[in-house]
């Protein structure tokens, strides 16, 4: 159980272009998901939270007009970068959180994805 | 001052060493604290919680010390597949609720 899967697993784009990437809970119910961004040899950074049927909660320094979350169910969660350019070239990972009721002893543990690699000509 | 610290390392240490990780935090309403395991270009994976008592997983024993606000890892008798950078996880209060906040990682490398 606890499978978390994201695709693409890789994108290449142009500059300019819009990028969707989809977040998906196979075996369980996310109340919450988490959007992360990894740049090479840095650490993860929480982007946005997003919770089933609400606005997504963005963090400081991340635009929310540009990084479009909808977390349209509780299995499905998108994030889409809008006229991307170079420098959202990065690694994007989610996450999701379990509704208690799935895994009781992992109430709070987030489940990752593993990844999309993004590149932006 | 970053929220999570640790050493980048990288840590090189031959097979079967013993190999001590440390992490501070500076948010001290911190909830729950744990150890993650990063391999190259994947995804985070959990590899164990941390406990104020000490908690021990076979070859990896996690401490917290929350007076000095302070986490270790120790991994005994180390093998090559333990090469990978592991990541000190506090869990605390953000802007939506619990957050998970990412030290910068520590790269481990067991060499033959």
């Amino acid at each position: 159980g606890a499978v978390v899967s994201q695709h693409p697993s890789r994108v290449i784009c142009k500059s300019g272009t819009s990028v969707k990437i989809e977040c998906r809970s196979l075996d369980f119910q996310a109340t919450t998901m988490f959007w992360y961004r990894q740049f090479p040899k840095q650490s993860l950074m929480l982007m946005a939270t997003s919770n089933e049927g609400s606005k997504a909660t963005y963090e400081q320094g991340v635009e929310k007009d540009k990084f479009l979350i909808n977390h349209a169910s509780l299995t499905l969660s998108t994030l889409t970068v809008t006229s991307a350019h170079p420098e959202d070239s990065s690694f994007y990972i989610c996450s999701a959180r379990a509704e208690e009721r799935f895994f009781a002893n992992s109430y709070n543990e987030q489940f990752f994805g593993p990844g999309t690699r993004l590149t932006v000509l | 001052r970053k929220e999570v610290e640790q050493d980048p390392g990288p840590f090189n240490v031959p097979e079967g060493a013993t190999v001590a990780f440390n992490c501070t935090y500076s948010n001290s309403a911190s909830q729950s604290f744990f150890w993650y395991r990063q391999d190259c270009r994947k995804e985070p994976k959990l590899l164990m919680s941390v406990y104020s008592s000490g908690n021990e997983d076979g070859r990896f024993t996690a401490q917290l010390n929350r007076a000095s606000q302070y986490i270790s890892l120790l991994i005994r008798d180390s093998k090559l597949s333990d090469s990978a950078t592991y990541l000190c996880v506090v869990n605390g209060l953000g802007r939506a609720g619990n957050m998970l906040t990412f030290g910068g990682g520590t790269r481990l490398m067991v060499k033959p």
